[in-house]
């Protein structure tokens, strides 16, 4: 049982255009969203993190937009760049066990 | 990266031998975390410990054991290994009450 639930699973767009990956949950224990970039070979690096008590949360061109009610959040990369070829994921954290489970993951391409 | 070494790096072994991952961390934290990355499963954490000699199991811990005699190893053995446990293993410290950082991985193949 999948109890994050991440899509696409892969994604291709031009420079310049913006991605969203989504990611869905059920577990209302969970109070801290994180999101993971990985690059081939290395390990995921925290990218941006936000809490249920705010709707958005911005940090440089990474967006995350968070649905308390529909228990969804997004991430949104504005001006998309080569370089942001990229696996992403998202992971929420379950206070009571204090586990973090992840996502599926989402290939993302930055054609030139 | 959080001052977190794995060793070794890559590692190709046959089924039915025993295999131990080591994860060393220099700056002191509490709670490390194993954790195996395969395809369409994003990550899935084996075992993680909240202190020297204290350590619990996670989602998919069968065929796994681990050891932290101390602070800064956290040792991950597979008794036996089998083909299904061909996979990245990835270990994790963590800051504050809830982020996680990751090590560079551990890349295991067993034939």
């Amino acid at each position: 049982q999948q109890q994050v639930k991440q899509s696409p699973q892969s994604l291709i767009v031009q420079k310049g255009g913006i991605p969203i990956i989504n990611c869905a949950y059920e577990n209302t224990a969970f109070d801290y969203f994180p999101w993971y970039q990985q690059f081939p070979g290395k390990g995921p690096a925290l990218l941006i993190a936000i809490r249920p008590d705010v709707s958005e949360k911005k940090e440089g061109r990474f967006t995350i937009s968070f649905n308390k009610s529909a228990k969804q959040f997004s991430l949104h990369i504005m001006d998309s760049q080569p370089g942001d070829s990229a696996t992403y994921f998202c992971a929420a954290y379950e206070r009571n066990t204090g586990k973090l489970i992840f996502g599926q993951g989402t290939t993302l391409q930055v054609k030139p | 990266d959080a001052g977190i070494t794995q060793s070794p790096r890559h590692k190709v072994t046959e089924t039915g031998t025993p295999v131990t991952l080591r994860c060393h961390q220099t700056e002191n934290h509490r709670y490390m975390y194993w954790y195996r990355q395969d395809p369409g499963h994003g990550l899935r954490l084996i075992h993680y410990s909240y202190g020297v000699k204290d350590t619990d199991k996670g989602e998919v811990s069968d065929g796994y054991s681990v050891s932290r005699s101390k602070t800064e190893d956290f040792l991950l053995t597979l008794e036996s290994a089998t083909s299904s446990q061909t996979s990245v293993y990835f270990c994790a410290i963590r800051l504050g009450t809830d982020t996680q950082y990751f090590g560079p991985g551990t890349r295991l193949t067993v034939l």
